[in-house]
């Protein structure tokens, strides 16, 4: 079965502050991997996506993450938060054998403290 | 550039009326389109999605249903709401192939009392 595993519910950070929000994934074939950002009462974003190649992948504004077949991973880095960074990040597994269906981790919520 | 559209932008609704949420993508033709649920503080769970005019695959049983009239339009109702059915609602649309990546409408928040 495919599942998406976010350990964190909150994260608070102090703003300038590095950041890593984790996720860990559940898929015996290829996963696709996706991070989205939903801002209070708005859809969501689509920050960065990882299909294959480097492991690491840049994103929008300045967010990257690193994709780990061994640890089953794929976690969220920032160097410097901003304030605008507050709100509730998901992490996203699709299956690279042509299902439409999206996997959501259950969210953390960021709050970046001024 | 493709934009999405969603209507209304909210709806207080009392328990047992119909329902009528819309979507409607500009800029892409043929794409694939779904529709998703949202708890206040919870995750998506995807419902529906449609790769072509006219077909619809159900995801999730939650007394809704959907449609595709257009190419460029997806609709989301109900006869009878339940409470059960407040949240928030959104539409996505992606390539055709599956797979890829998925983009959002900004959503319907809809309030069963």
């Amino acid at each position: 079965a495919q599942s998406v595993t976010q350990p964190d519910a909150r994260v608070t950070v102090s703003e300038g502050a590095s950041l890593q929000l984790r996720c860990k994934y559940s898929y015996s074939g290829t996963p696709y991997l996706f991070w989205y950002v939903q801002y209070p009462r708005q859809g969501l974003q689509l920050l960065l996506k990882y299909y294959s190649g480097d492991p690491v992948v840049q994103g929008v504004n300045g967010f990257e993450a690193e994709f780990s077949k061994s640890n089953s991973s794929f976690h969220l880095r920032k160097a410097s938060v901003h304030w605008s960074d507050s709100a509730v990040y998901f992490c996203v597994l699709s299956a690279s054998s042509g299902s439409w269906q999206l996997i959501f981790g259950s969210g953390t919520q960021l709050t970046v403290m001024p | 550039a493709q934009t999405i559209h969603q209507w209304p932008v909210a709806e207080i609704k009392a328990v047992g009326s119909p329902l009528s949420l819309g979507c409607t993508i500009k800029g892409k033709s043929s794409p694939n389109l779904y529709w998703y649920w949202q708890a206040t503080g919870g995750t998506l769970q995807q419902l529906f999605y449609s790769i072509t005019v006219g077909q619809v695959e159900s995801v999730v049983q939650l007394n809704l249903s959907a449609s595709r009239p257009k190419d460029d339009q997806f609709i989301l109702s109900t006869e009878k709401l339940l409470l059960s059915h407040s949240g928030f609602y959104l539409c996505a649309w992606s390539l055709v192939g599956g797979s890829y990546e998925q983009y959002f409408g900004p959503g319907t928040r809809l309030t069963v009392l």
